[in-house]
This record gives structure tokens, C-alpha cells and sequence, in this order.
């Protein structure tokens, strides 16, 4: 099975600062998807970015962007500029590029913004 | 975008009662849907599967005969949680594939269930 490791429990950032939230993945397939998804207090479920694994450019979304390194099964968050409503819980999630498979979400950062 | 509901957001019942929690794709046909169950400050786990039209597939350690999930239809899956005991008190997040955006999934709001 498909595992998703996040080492940091919890992070913080200074506003307007650069933070970097790490994820590690161990898989045997070759092609799948990769996510990083924000969860406020809300609890609500929010996309932030998505890498496909056979593409080798990075994805970025504005102030988000990833380090994917394939090889490794890395695949890290940076967040620049980083805003007050930024904090929140942050999950690394894996899912398989067959059709209709389920997420493997790490234990998530939560992630601190200092005014 | 596509939007996933969830009914009811919260909801508080007695112990020994059965609750049931709705999970709508409302824009979009969704063949398959997932149940997730998340404690307080944990990630989210995967309970089951549900497919339209056949019987839910629960991942290791998930009690199909409490936990049961109907998806009658390509926008309604339901997971009813039976006798419901205080250790059942939980988060409960759907996500529902769409099928005609090769099977991009997307959440629902959540469903805050709490067992008295």
C-alpha cells in the first residue's frame, strides 16, 4: 500500500516570510497524482496544488509552489509570502492515476502564521 | 467548479440510535464515492468505498454491518452509522469522483457527528 509521510507535526511562519512543508511518499506505481491540501478550522477540504507524476515541471499556483523530486518521492510546499490566512492544516495526499482511487493523506503540518 | 454536499453538517444523537449523513455531487456524475473519518487533530482515514449500483467495499478494521453505505443513485451515496456509541463521535468527509473529468475527486463540507 501506498504510504505519505509528513516529519513536521507542526510549523510556523513569520507574515510575509517563506515557509516549506515536506512530504515523502513510497510507492511502486509509476504514474499518480500528487496533492497538498489546506483544511481550516472550518474543516473544509481545499485544494492548494496538484503535481502529475509524469510531468517533471514543478506545479506552482501563485504563492504556492512544490519541489517534486520523482526520484526521491519527495514532494515539498513552499509558501511564499505567507498571509494570516494561511494557517491552518496542511495534508500531503497521494492517489493513483487509475480511475476512481482513493487518497493517502499524511498525518499533515499545521501551520502557524505570526503576525 | 464541482461541489460536493454533505447533510447534515452536524448532528448530535443519542446513544444506541442510528444517524445517517448524505453525500451529494451536485453538478457532476459521480460512479464513485469515499467515506473518510477524521478524529481531532489526526488525518484523514479511509473507511469505504461505495460504487453506484454495488455493494461498498470497507477498508481492514471498518464494521460494514455499522458503518452501512448505500449509493442508489450517481449523486447520492448515504452511510448510516448504526447503534451509535460515543466512540463513533467523529468527522465524517465524502469525496466523490467525477466521472466526466477523469475522475477528479472533490470533497464535501463534512459532517460533525456527535454521540451522546
Amino acid at each position: 500500500a501506498q504510504t505519505v509521510t509528513q516529519s513536521q507535526p507542526e510549523m510556523s511562519v513569520q507574515e510575509a516570510e517563506t515557509v516549506t512543508l515536506s512530504c515523502t511518499y513510497d510507492t511502486s506505481e509509476s504514474d499518480y497524482y500528487l496533492f497538498w491540501y489546506k483544511q481550516p478550522p472550518s474543516r473544509q477540504m481545499i485544494l492548494v496544488i496538484r503535481q502529475e507524476a509524469y510531468k517533471q515541471q514543478n506545479a506552482t499556483e501563485n504563492r504556492f509552489s512544490v519541489n517534486f523530486q520523482k526520484a526521491a518521492k519527495s514532494f515539498s510546499l513552499k509558501i511564499s509570502d505567507s498571509q494570516l490566512g494561511d494557517a491552518a492544516m496542511y495534508f500531503c495526499a497521494y492517489r493513483s492515476a487509475f480511475a476512481g482511487n482513493q487518497f493517502y493523506f499524511g498525518t499533515g503540518t499545521s501551520l502557524t502564521v505570526i503576525p | 467548479g464541482a461541489v460536493v454536499s454533505q447533510h447534515p453538517s452536524r448532528v448530535i444523537c443519542k446513544s444506541g440510535t442510528s444517524v445517517k449523513i448524505e453525500c451529494r455531487s451536485l453538478d457532476f456524475q459521480a460512479t464513485t464515492m469515499f467515506w473518510y473519518r477524521q478524529f481531532p487533530k489526526q488525518s484523514l482515514m479511509l473507511m469505504a468505498t461505495s460504487n453506484e449500483g454495488s455493494k461498498a467495499t470497507y477498508e481492514q478494521g471498518v464494521e460494514k454491518d455499522k458503518f452501512l453505505i448505500n449509493h442508489a443513485s450517481l449523486t447520492l451515496s448515504t452511510l448510516t452509522v448504526t447503534s451509535a456509541h460515543p466512540e463513533d463521535s467523529s468527522f465524517y468527509i465524502c469525496s466523490a469522483a467525477d466521472r466526466g473529468s477523469s475522475y477528479e475527486q472533490y470533497f464535501g463540507p463534512g459532517t460533525r457527528l456527535t454521540v451522546t
